[in-house]
């Protein structure tokens, strides 16, 4: 079974621009969830997509979106970046089910944003 | 109260000996608890993982002691080898809160020849 794929690996972007990751999951997971990784903050939840629907959202400005697409693939975006937006932005996948149980997430390699 | 508290920051182990990684919580509607290993340039693997009607699940070399009671967890790694040099994260899940994770700060792992 293929793994988390993520795209691209790597970006450099400049300040006040706006980029769009992707992720497609597991085949067969209907969960994604989006992670931003900083040395300073660790690994904090973006949100998480289930069926097209977000049904889950950390604490991060409006500024960073996602959506999810009807084979489960999706895509995060953040306008207007700012420098402190650097970081390793992971996805992961689930089986998971409309009952909010938790299942057990694999992760993607990430995509390294750097803002300049 | 949705912190997960994670030490030491980082542990140097020599090879064949035993490294044990602590994790610390205050939720009590967290109820599935899985640790993570980290590569540079890679993304976290999924390494074990507990609930907590369970006091201890062992994996091959890795083992998850749970005190639901202290409310800690604990990640030991048995005859730990070189290859195991990695970040380590431990993390938290609440059951109605679908595919959320809540992270501990990571522990970087050195095991000596």
């Amino acid at each position: 079974k293929a793994g988390v794929t993520q795209t691209p690996r790597y970006l450099i972007k400049t300040r006040g621009q706006q980029v769009t990751l992707s992720c497609s999951p597991i085949s067969g997971h209907r969960s994604v969830s989006w992670y931003q990784q900083t040395p300073g903050q660790g690994l904090q939840f973006l949100f998480e997509y289930f069926s097209e629907t977000q049904r889950n959202k950390g604490n991060f400005p409006g500024r960073f979106s996602g959506r999810q697409f009807s084979n489960s693939r999706s895509e995060m975006n953040v306008s207007t970046l700012e420098l402190g937006d650097s970081a390793l932005y992971l996805c992961a996948s689930s089986g998971g089910t409309r009952d909010l149980l938790f299942a057990e997430a694999f992760f993607g390699q990430g995509t390294r944003l750097t803002v300049v | 109260q949705q912190q997960v508290k994670q030490s030491p920051q980082s542990l140097i182990v020599q090879k064949g000996g035993i490294s044990i990684i602590n994790c610390a919580y205050e939720n009590t509607a967290f109820d599935y608890f899985p640790w993570y290993q980290q590569f540079p340039g890679k993304g976290p693997a999924l390494l074990i993982a507990i609930r907590p009607d369970v006091s201890e699940k062992k994996e091959g070399r890795f083992t998850i002691s749970f005190n639901k009671s202290a409310k800690q967890f604990s990640l030991h790694i048995m005859d730990s080898q070189p290859g195991d040099s990695a970040t380590y994260f431990c993390a938290a899940s609440m059951g109605n809160q679908g595919g959320k994770l809540i992270f501990g700060q990571g522990t970087e792992l050195s095991v000596k020849p």
